[in-house]
C-alpha cells in the first residue's frame, strides 16, 4: 500500500490554467506538507499543516491555495498558470515534532506550456 | 536560520569503491539531521537520520553517516558502491523545535557509479 499517494503524477497545461493536485496519506500522520522541486532539483517547503490548520506558508504566491479537507489529505490549487510554476511538486507527512521522519510522495511533474 | 551545504553537485565513483558525500550544517544548536535518496522519476525515500543519540548512524543499503559537532559535518559514506546507488542524494536539517517543524535541504549531489 502506498504510504502518501499523489495525483496526477504528470501534468501537462496551458499558461492560465487553473490545476489541482491531490495528496492523500495513510500512515495516520497529522502534519503534511508540499514541497516544490525546481529544475535543478533544489528542494523548498512551501507549505506545512498540522491538523489541517496552516503552519507554514513560506512565501508562496497567492495563486497557490492548499486546502486540508482532513489531517489525511492535503490537496494543492494553482491558479493562473504561469511558466514558472512548471516544476516537480512533493506531497510529504510526518508526525508532529522535531526529528520525526518525513514521508515523501510520488512526486507530480507539472509542465506549464 | 537551518541550512547545509553539500560539497559536489555530482560524484562519480567507481563499482566497489568507497562512496562519500559531503554535507555541513549550519547551525548554533546541534540540529537533527537526514540524509534521502531520489532515484530517477521517484520520490525521497530516508536513507538515515540523526536525532542525537550514536554519532554514527547506520541506515539503509549499506549507507552510514557520522555527526561530527566539531566540523559541523553528517557525511554519507558506503564502503563498496553498487551499481543500484546512482541517484541524486540529499542532506537535509531541521531545528530541534517548535510547531513548525520543516526540513531545509541542501542542493544535493548525483551519484553516478561506473562499471
Amino acid at each position: 500500500d502506498t504510504a502518501v499517494s499523489q495525483t496526477p503524477k504528470y501534468l501537462v497545461t496551458q499558461m492560465g490554467n487553473d490545476k489541482s493536485i491531490k495528496c492523500e496519506q495513510n500512515l495516520g500522520h497529522d502534519t503534511m506538507y508540499w514541497y516544490k522541486q525546481d529544475s535543478k532539483k533544489f528542494l523548498k517547503i512551501m507549505f506545512s499543516y498540522n491538523n489541517k490548520e496552516l503552519i507554514i506558508n513560506e512565501t508562496v504566491p497567492n495563486r497557490f491555495s492548499p486546502k486540508s479537507p482532513d489531517k489525511a489529505h492535503l490537496n494543492l490549487h494553482i491558479n493562473s498558470l504561469e511558466l514558472g510554476d512548471s516544476a516537480v511538486y512533493f506531497c510529504a507527512s510526518s508526525l508532529t515534532g522535531a526529528g520525526n521522519t518525513i514521508y515523501f510522495g510520488e512526486g507530480s511533474w507539472l509542465t506549464v506550456v | 536560520a537551518q541550512s547545509v551545504t553539500q560539497l559536489g553537485s555530482h560524484v562519480s565513483v567507481s563499482e566497489g569503491a568507497l562512496v562519500l558525500l559531503r554535507c555541513n550544517y549550519s547551525s548554533s544548536v546541534p540540529p537533527y539531521l537526514f540524509w534521502y535518496v531520489q532515484y530517477p522519476n521517484q520520490g525521497l525515500q530516508l536513507l538515515l537520520k540523526y536525532t542525537s543519540a550514536a554519532t554514527l548512524v547506520k541506515g539503509i543499503n549499506g549507507f552510514e553517516a557520522e555527526f561530527k559537532k566539531s566540523e559541523t559535518s553528517f557525511h554519507l559514506t558506503k564502503p563498496s558502491a553498487h551499481m543500484s546507488d546512482a541517484a541524486e542524494y540529499f542532506c537535509a536539517v531541521s531545528d530541534r523545535g517548535g510547531s513548525n517543524y520543516k526540513l531545509t535541504f541542501g542542493k544535493g549531489t548525483l551519484l553516478t557509479v561506473n562499471p
